[in-house]
């Protein structure tokens, strides 16, 4: 079966500093990955997605990039943080097919102070 | 721009009473998903509706597809307080590999014993 990984669950990050939040997928080939960000007990927004090794399209311009090193590994990044920043990111992937659903990671709680 | 409006933003039942959550959109969707979440934990795919009209049941949860696919609700029949939690709606928007979500806020349920 497959499953999904995301890391680390929490992160408490001054601002200006690096982020780099990692997701991995097992159990499939070639899935379609996702971040999303969302805030405390609302709906999610979409931050990027990718359908393969180093094709990432970015839904949202910001401070924040996505990686695709990996055919099962998707990274979310920043240079430098924001206050703004602050937020539950998930990872999430889907089969690559129209109308497959997706399936989440258990997120990251990023806290900028 | 695809916009996914859910009503009621927050709902606060005694166990043993029903209760319907809506979605809905000026847009058409190519299938519509409802996840739920609990604090902290990604969300958890319930459903997925693909024809327009459909209804599926899981056990006491009943999920209907508009006719035009622009719109869904969930009704629970009987709530128990393990019902308790967020409930999401996204829309699916096709691109050439795969799907995008768009998500409504989501309906908080509380569900008192």
């Amino acid at each position: 079966s497959q499953t999904i990984h995301q890391w680390p669950a929490t992160l408490v990050q001054p601002v200006g500093s690096p982020l780099s939040l990692e997701c991995t997928v097992e159990g499939t080939s070639n899935p379609n990955l996702y971040w999303y960000r969302q805030a405390a007990g609302r709906g999610l927004q979409l931050l990027f997605y990718s359908i393969g090794i180093d094709q990432i399209s970015s839904e949202v311009p910001q401070n924040l990039s996505a990686s695709r090193p990996q055919d099962r590994q998707f990274i979310l990044s920043s240079k430098k943080l924001l206050l703004s920043d602050s937020g539950f990111y998930l990872c999430a992937w889907s089969e690559a097919y129209s109308n497959q659903p997706q399936h989440f990671g258990d997120g990251t709680r990023l806290s900028i102070l | 721009t695809q916009l996914l409006e859910q009503s009621p933003q927050f709902l606060s039942i005694q166990e043993g009473e029903n209760l319907t959550v809506y979605c809905n959109s000026s847009s058409v969707f190519s299938s519509l998903q409802w996840y739920r979440q609990e604090p902290g934990e990604g969300p958890v795919l319930l459903v997925t509706v693909v024809t327009g009209g459909e209804v599926k049941k899981l056990k006491r949860l009943t999920f209907q597809f508009g006719d035009a696919r622009k719109d869904s609700s969930l009704h629970i029949t009987a709530a128990q307080t393990g019902d308790t939690g967020l409930y999401l709606c996204a829309g699916a928007v096709g691109f050439e590999y795969g799907n995008k979500l768009v998500f409504g806020a989501g309906t908080i349920l509380r569900v008192k014993s």
